[in-house]
């Protein structure tokens, strides 16, 4: 069974600039979620996605875009990039996307922005 | 909205002795509550969780969790701390919706030899 995965490991990027960070789900999950995690706090909620849908969003604006695709792969969009969006980004996937259920997360994209 | 506190940024423990990591948490339900470790370099890995029923949840490498109703606490417990050990802990609380989760700050968890 192959966990979550997420590309690329590091990322340097510059004020203004747009990126995308990728998320391979679980096998047999339909659901991703991602979080933002800065440095010496924990994550936090970013939005969701089940079965291609936006299910929930925490307090991020709207630059903060997602894609879920067919496959269950996910992607997180971040565009006109701030300093304070340097953090450790976690994608989290899980069978339903009910309550009760455990959040299998990748181990992380490190975005640094300059 | 739910919140969650813990209390502790670092902690500093003897190889071998016990360990309780503090969790308040804020939510007007029942809340339904975990804990994640989390090793450098490394993504969120699920420790024990507490969903009904027995208060005293078991967990992976020997940790165990209280859930206190009344202190609205869910303590983290481990008898006898390992090298190994040493990471940061997160409590974290489920919301009404879904499964999105809010997290603690954090306990950083050091382990002298």
């Amino acid at each position: 069974e192959t966990g979550v995965t997420q590309s690329p490991t590091h990322l340097i990027k510059t004020r203004g600039q747009q990126v995308t960070l990728r998320c391979s789900s679980q096998s047999g999950h339909n659901t991703v979620s991602w979080y933002q995690q800065a440095l010496g706090q924990g994550p936090q909620f970013i939005f969701q996605y089940y079965r291609e849908e936006e299910n929930g969003r925490g307090n991020f604006p709207p630059r903060f875009s997602g894609l879920q695709f067919p496959n269950y792969s996910s992607e997180l969009n971040v565009n006109a990039l701030e300093l304070d969006d340097s953090a450790l980004y976690l994608c989290a996937s899980s069978p339903m996307g009910g309550r009760q259920e455990t959040q299998y997360f990748g181990p992380g994209t490190r975005l640094l922005v300059l | 909205a739910q919140s969650v506190t813990q209390p502790d940024i670092h902690i500093t423990v003897s190889e071998g002795a016990s360990l309780e990591l503090r969790c308040n948490y804020s939510y007007g339900a029942t809340p339904y509550l975990f804990w994640y470790v989390q090793s450098p370099g490394q993504g969120l890995q699920l420790l024990l969780k507490y969903f009904s029923g027995d208060t005293l949840v078991q967990g992976i490498k020997g940790f165990e969790a209280e859930f206190k109703r009344s202190q609205s606490s869910f303590n983290l417990r481990k008898p006898s701390v390992h090298w190994s050990d040493a990471a940061e802990y997160f409590c974290a609380v489920e919301a009404n919706a879904g499964n999105m989760l809010t997290f603690g700050g954090g306990t950083r968890l050091m382990v002298k030899p």
